[in-house]
């Protein structure tokens, strides 16, 4: 069953620096998530794109966020310069996006700031 | 705002014993709930979809529009059923997921 596969596992970075944390979605999905989950709370949505674009971002998703799909494979997270707080698993995600159609979600990314 | 409470952090159960987690969403059209579970440092896994109207691993939920609940049951708690389970809403087809807080299930031996 194809799955969608996130790299780095982990990756440590020290504050103020730039991350990119790199997806690849199902290939005949349409729909890419990022979601991230701060240890010990929710599940929290970051980011939804489609057709190339962001079809919707939470108030979480600043500034200091950005998304790219540079290839039509790969579907990355940029984070400009991090902050202790962004310290969280991230979760990448994709959709056929047909009614009722699941997301899948990878393994995930364990993002630590120092 | 679509919101998806699930009152219960900890559910703990001896193996064998029912277990029932709680679910519910605010009212907002037509809900497409999901159930996903984490097993203990793996992936968000789908468990079950209301449309679908199965079970999986011997869990089922029940949409209660009535009630705006989907709480998942599962008669006979198993040991491999430890890990945390998620209850999402879809918005609508290709749009966001929101999850609620989740429900950590510990079966005891």
């Amino acid at each position: 069953e194809p799955e969608v596969t996130q790299t780095p596992s982990h990756q440590v970075t020290q504050m103020g620096q730039e991350v990119i944390l790199r997806c690849v979605p199902i290939s005949n999905h349409l729909y890419f998530y990022w979601y991230r989950q701060i240890l010990g709370q929710k599940v929290e949505f970051l980011v939804s794109f489609y057709n190339n674009e962001i079809s919707e971002k939470s108030e979480i998703f600043d500034d200091q966020f950005s998304v790219e799909r540079p290839d039509g494979s790969n579907f990355t997270l940029k984070i400009r310069s991090t902050k202790l707080e962004d310290s969280a698993m991230y979760f990448c995600a994709s959709s056929a996006g047909q009614i009722n159609s699941p997301l899948h979600f990878g393994n995930g990314t364990r993002l630590t700031v120092t | 705002a679509q919101r998806v409470t699930q009152p219960e952090k900890l559910l703990s159960v001896f193996k064998g014993a029912p277990v029932e987690l709680k679910c519910n969403y605010s009212y907002s059209g037509s809900p497409e709930l999901f159930w996903y579970v984490q097993y203990s440092r793996q992936r968000l896994q789908l468990l079950l979809r209301h449309i679908s109207r199965e079970s999986i691993k011997g869990f089922t939920a029940d949409l209660n529009k009535g009630e705006t609940s989907f709480h998942l049951k599962k008669p006979f708690a198993q040991e491999e059923d430890s890990a945390m389970y998620y209850c999402a809403r879809l918005k609508a087809a290709g749009n966001k997921l929101t999850f609620g807080g989740g429900t950590r299930v510990l079966v005891k031996p």
